[in-house]
């Protein structure tokens, strides 16, 4: 079956625009993580969801950024008012269950100038 | 707060050589560990899933090995290959997020 798949996989923006990346993750897969990864380093943990309710999102850097999975399906993560910091791989994993081995997308390139 | 760090940084390696990639945490309560490969501008590939019960998972010419007590794993190639070149990530499975080392990048030169 098709993979977790992520849209777009590029998106250059302005500094101040708001940006909102998908993540279609594994059919049947209950859970649902965000991380971001800059350059040269491991990804870091941004948010999880359990169905559609976000167990965890700790890992969010401020308030410029939320995520949503209405459905228990697809889920988007937004950013709002994007600045240069923001610039970084975002990256979406699925599994089942939760605790298990994830999979990941192909991730998103953000670049914000 | 669990750490993970991946030694070395980065590594060369003459074709058909065997290697050992190490990995090592800080939090011993750990459910699984998962290693990736990772090419550049590409996805995570995952390789090998340990859980957290097991000492060892095979597949192919990888071998990972996990010692909780201690703290470490170590991903095992053998007969390495030019295609073997990416940077390879250790992922500490602590409830249901990973911790990520920073990787090994490694070169296998023909």
């Amino acid at each position: 079956g098709a993979g977790v798949s992520q849209s777009p996989r590029y998106k250059v923006t302005k500094r101040g625009q708001d940006v909102a990346l998908r993540c279609d993750p594994i059919s049947g897969h209950v859970s649902l993580y965000w991380y971001r990864q800059a350059l040269g380093q491991g990804p870091e943990f941004l948010t999880y969801f359990n169905y559609e309710a976000q167990q965890d999102k700790s890992g969010l850097p401020n308030d410029r950024f939320s995520a949503e999975r209405p459905e228990g399906s697809i889920s988007t993560l937004t950013i709002q008012r994007t600045e240069q910091r923001d610039s970084a791989m975002y990256r979406c994993a699925s599994s089942y269950p939760t605790i298990s081995e994830q999979f990941f997308g192909p991730g998103t390139r953000l670049t914000v100038l | 707060k669990q750490e993970v760090t991946q030694i070395p940084a980065a590594l060369s390696v003459p074709e058909g050589e065997n290697l050992v990639l190490n990995c090592s945490f800080t939090d011993s309560a750990i459910y699984n560990l998962q290693w990736f490969r990772q090419d550049p501008g590409k996805g995570l590939t995952s390789l090998l899933l340990i859980q957290s019960s097991q000492r060892e998972q095979t597949s192919g010419r990888l071998n990972a090995s996990l010692d909780k007590s201690s703290g470490r794993s170590t991903l095992y190639i053998a007969a390495s290959q030019p295609g073997d070149s990416a940077t390879y990530l250790c992922a500490v499975g602590s409830n249901y997020q990973l911790i990520w080392g920073a990787g090994t990048k490694l070169i296998i030169k023909p």
